[in-house]
């Protein structure tokens, strides 16, 4: 069975400070790994998402995560904080490369950014 | 193109009633999940349709909840007989090869 860990339900950053959520998977498959924003009232908006190809992936917005096999982690940082990123972001992990197989979601964690 | 397509965007519903949440895919898009969010929690999967057919509906409960997407029209939540526990955000999402897009949801209240 797979499973998502996200460390810190809120975290709050400066705005043009570091963002970096945590995520930790589990996973007895090589896993397909998602990052999604869910802006308050909102559905949720696909950030990125790491489907075995380069480690280090790119999103909207200015996000990115790498995946760490060995430390079993799927991170998203952004270098600088902007007041609009405050939202809750939800990693989320699948055993195959997405399509018609359901998304296993983290608890998610809400950002506050603080002018 | 429009995108997913999910009505009412909230419902209030006392105890006992009836709800019907309504969503339509993307054009183009046969498959259907539906996800629940309770309060301070993340997405949990309900059931994966395709057209006519309940493909996985290993997270639905096993009373009141029913789904279906016929060959015509949306893919209809229903969930008979609400309690407040019931009361939550439904999620929709239809999906292509590679990606999963998210309705706005329906936020049902059971009063």
């Amino acid at each position: 069975a797979q499973s998502v860990t996200q460390l810190g339900s809120h975290v709050s950053v400066s705005e043009g400070a570091l963002v970096l959520l945590r995520c930790n998977y589990s996973s007895s498959v090589p896993p397909y790994l998602f990052w999604y924003v869910q802006y308050p009232n909102q559905g949720l908006q696909l950030l990125l998402k790491y489907t075995s190809a380069a480690t280090l992936v790119k999103g909207i917005n200015g996000f990115e995560a790498e995946f760490k096999k060995s430390e079993t982690s799927f991170h998203l940082t952004k270098p600088s904080a902007h007041m609009s990123d405050a939202a809750e972001y939800f990693c989320a992990v699948t055993d195959t490369n997405f399509g018609n197989e359901k998304l296993t979601f983290g608890t998610g964690t809400r950002l506050t950014i603080i002018p | 193109n429009a995108g997913v397509m999910q009505n009412p965007r909230h419902l209030v519903r006392r105890r006992g009633q009836e709800a019907r949440l309504r969503c339509s895919p993307m054009k183009g898009h046969s498959h259907v999940y539906w996800y629940r969010q309770l309060p301070e929690e993340g997405l949990k999967f309900m059931v994966y349709l395709q057209k006519e057919n309940i493909i996985d509906e290993s997270g639905m409960p096993k009373e009141r909840f029913s789904a279906e997407f016929p060959k015509e029209g949306p893919s209809i939540l229903r969930i008979q007989q609400v309690v407040r526990g019931d009361s939550a955000a439904y999620f929709c999402a239809s999906t292509t090869d590679t990606e999963a897009f998210f309705g706005q949801g329906t936020r049902l209240t059971v009063v």
